[in-house]
């Protein structure tokens, strides 16, 4: 999608290193979320930032949206082989009742 | 268990035919949505519906027709007209219509492919 743009498009770690996946817009974010989707299956909701500055973090992956309300990033920290999978963002940006989403990046874990 | 169901989960069809997907949830949302996923790419949106008797074309509807006469039911149909159909669908749908507070609740996906 042109309106989020997610980077990297893919990614490989060794197990135990940290990693952080951006997601931006052109445009104010006033929902971000971010989804986990294993190859082959839906999509698993991960968080929802609302706010300028906001930071949530989940167990081991932190997510943080922009004082700008442009630009999101999620941070895995010490990776394990279960955080491998397809990380995807998300946003109404035209508040039109429709979702738009990023290409997602693909996040390999090797043992 | 609340949620988003799909079936099949796996779907061929020979070119020429029209085939319907299902989708159903009982989260009581009033919000449903289809997206298409290809291998490599994003979610792009089909049709989505905000209310029963309802909806609206994504940035992809071409060759895809919807009908929402429940709440709970929003079925894709993929016909003969869509050039290039083999590819992953998922179905969503959310409590809000409108709005940036839009946290979307995803079934398990169908996979077609055309023979």
């Amino acid at each position: 999608s042109q309106e989020l743009e997610q980077s990297p498009q893919s990614l490989i770690v060794q197990e135990g290193k940290n990693l952080t996946i951006n997601c931006t817009s052109s445009k104010t974010l006033y929902g971000l979320y971010w989804y986990k989707q294993k190859y082959g299956e839906g999509l698993i909701f991960l968080m929802m930032l609302q706010k300028g500055g906001e930071e949530k973090s989940h167990e081991k992956i932190t997510a943080k949206l922009d004082e700008k309300k442009q630009q999101s990033s999620l941070h895995i920290t010490a990776s394990q082989p279960s955080h491998a999978g397809i990380y995807l963002c998300g946003a109404d940006v035209t508040n039109a009742g429709k979702s738009t989403f990023g290409d997602g990046t693909t996040l390999t874990v090797k043992p | 268990d609340g949620g988003i169901t799909q079936s099949p989960k796996y779907l061929f069809r020979k070119e020429g035919q029209n085939v319907t997907l299902s989708c159903e949830q009982n989260l009581n949302h009033d919000a449903m949505y289809w997206y298409r996923q290809d291998p490599g790419q994003g979610l792009r949106l089909i049709y989505y519906s905000q209310i029963v008797n309802d909806f609206q074309k994504g940035d992809i509807a071409e060759g895809y027709s919807v009908s929402r006469e429940k709440k709970e039911s929003f079925p894709l149909t993929v016909t003969s007209a869509q050039k290039n159909p083999t590819a992953f669908y998922l179905c969503a749908s959310s409590a809000a219509t409108r709005g940036y507070y839009n946290e979307q609740f995803f079934g398990p996906g169908t996979r077609l492919t055309v023979l």
